[in-house]
């Protein structure tokens, strides 16, 4: 257990919904990151957040926006789905933004978004 | 940016046999290399990483090189075990950049053939 939390586990959904996908960091670490894996392919980077802020961004879709609460939680939030982004979305935090001896990323197990 | 390519995609190896994966990288300021695994259906892992002023690095089984002159590191896997069968993920990031999130190869499947 990585001590990063993801909910929901699965996700179905139609076309064109809009879903909320929800991010709770390890315990003290400050950097939320979200990733894309579609079937059998690698993780593709979409957004980070460090304490708040965006951080850096991926190849995230318009069509996808996420944000980083006061407490530190994340959520993904994904908008006019197609069937494409059917894929797991993982969640990974570390510590800190920048170079630091502990900056390991730590992933979470993932929502499977199933978009029919 | 950062560009890492990893080979092969997909590796089959008899258990007990070693196993080697590679990865290339473009931007010579990376400085940090972490080796994921993934199980089917699994979160990516952390198994071993190297920072670049170290050329080996060495856990159990697992042992990761680093050439910095080349750009390219790489895992090996000695007296492979099915339970070693998985996804592997390199990924490669300059720490000292600040903006730049880690930039991870397209990945390997490794079966280990009992």
């Amino acid at each position: 257990d990585s001590g990063v939390t993801q909910t929901p586990k699965h996700l179905i959904t139609a076309t064109g919904q809009r879903v909320t996908l929800r991010c709770s960091p390890r315990s003290g670490d400050l950097s939320v990151y979200w990733y894309q894996q579609s079937l059998d392919q690698g993780l593709q980077f979409l957004i980070q957040y460090y304490n708040g802020e965006e951080r850096a961004k991926g190849n995230i879709l318009e069509r996808f926006s996420a944000q980083q609460f006061p407490d530190l939680h994340s959520e993904l939030n994904l908008s006019s789905l197609e069937l494409g982004d059917s894929a797991l979305y993982f969640c990974a935090s570390s510590a800190l933004s920048t170079a630091t001896s502990t900056d390991t990323q730590y992933f979470g197990p993932g929502t499977r978004l199933t978009v029919l | 940016g950062e560009n890492v390519e990893q080979h092969p995609s997909t590796l089959s190896v008899q258990e007990g046999d070693s196993a080697v994966i590679k990865c290339t990288y473009s931007d010579s300021a990376s400085n940090y290399f972490p080796w994921y695994k993934q199980e089917l259906g699994k979160r990516p892992q952390l198994i071993i990483d190297i920072r670049s002023n170290v050329g080996e690095k060495k856990d159990q089984r697992i042992a990761v090189t680093l050439n910095k002159t080349a750009k390219h590191f790489s895992l090996h896997i000695t007296e492979t075990q099915p339970e070693d069968s998985a996804v592997y993920f390199c990924a490669a990031i300059n720490r000292n950049s600040g903006n730049t999130p880690l930039v991870f190869g397209k990945g390997t499947r490794l079966s280990v053939i009992a």
